[in-house]
């Protein structure tokens, strides 16, 4: 978990609402992903970053906004929770595969459960 | 398309058994494969991974991995276990001919591993 940390680490809300996680890193690494952790289905990415202001959507993005304003920072925005959307949240980062070190780090999780 | 099996939900072994995690892969061209290990509560920890060369690969905390490639499989091994072993498994794969998207990695659903006295 060194480098990377996650905000809030638990939170409870109510279905409609709005939701932001934030996962922080000092390892300056390029990449950044947000995925979603369920029992029954490992990890399943939600969306990802490959530098400020480029992400893209991974495979269960539907609900789901990213940003990135600059290097240190991903946030993940649920528009408007729905029960559907209780899961543990992990942030991950790497570096591209050129660097030869291009394995994924993940963070704490962020554990969310909406009402 | 990238895909990787974990056919065991759980797996258990005595203290100072070999055990054997498994898991199978489906890539187009060449596979990058990884172990992960999370503990309650916890992210995921890098264990090991498999990138070319030599097929078996040695990550931490004693544990190992095998690389077979005609039988498509990666499976996580040790020769002995400990009951601090004891966490839930994830085995990953990215298609080595994939350029662009990020480094994706598919998951598996997690193997539980067991070790008790």
């Amino acid at each position: 978990d060194a480098g990377i940390t996650q905000s809030p680490r638990h939170k409870v809300t109510e279905t409609g609402t709005p939701v932001t996680l934030r996962c922080h890193q000092t390892e300056n690494h390029r990449y950044m992903y947000w995925y979603r952790q369920d029992p029954g289905h490992g990890l399943r990415l939600i969306h990802y970053s490959y530098g400020v202001k480029d992400t893209d959507k991974g495979e269960v993005s539907d609900g789901y906004s990213v940003s990135r304003s600059k290097t240190e920072d991903f946030l993940l925005t649920l528009e408007s929770a729905t029960s559907s959307q209780t899961s543990v949240y992990f942030c991950a980062i790497s570096e591209p595969r050129t660097s030869g070190t291009d394995t994924q780090y993940f963070g704490p999780g962020t554990r969310l459960t909406v009402l | 398309a990238q895909s990787v099996a974990q056919p065991e939900d759980q797996v258990n072994v005595a203290e100072g058994n070999p055990l054997t995690v498994k898991c199978t892969y489906s890539v187009s061209g060449n596979p990058y494969l990884f172990w992960y290990v999370q503990y309650p509560n916890r992210g995921l920890q890098f264990l090991l991974k498999y990138i070319t060369g030599d097929n078996l690969v040695k990550g931490s905390y004693g544990f190992e991995a095998e690389f077979n490639k005609s039988q498509t499989s990666f499976h996580l091994k040790k020769p002995s276990a400990l009951v601090s072993d004891s966490a839930l498994y994830f085995c990953a794969v990215r298609d080595r001919e994939l350029t662009g998207g990020g480094n994706k990695l598919t998951f598996g659903t997690g193997t539980q591993l067991k070790v008790e006295l």
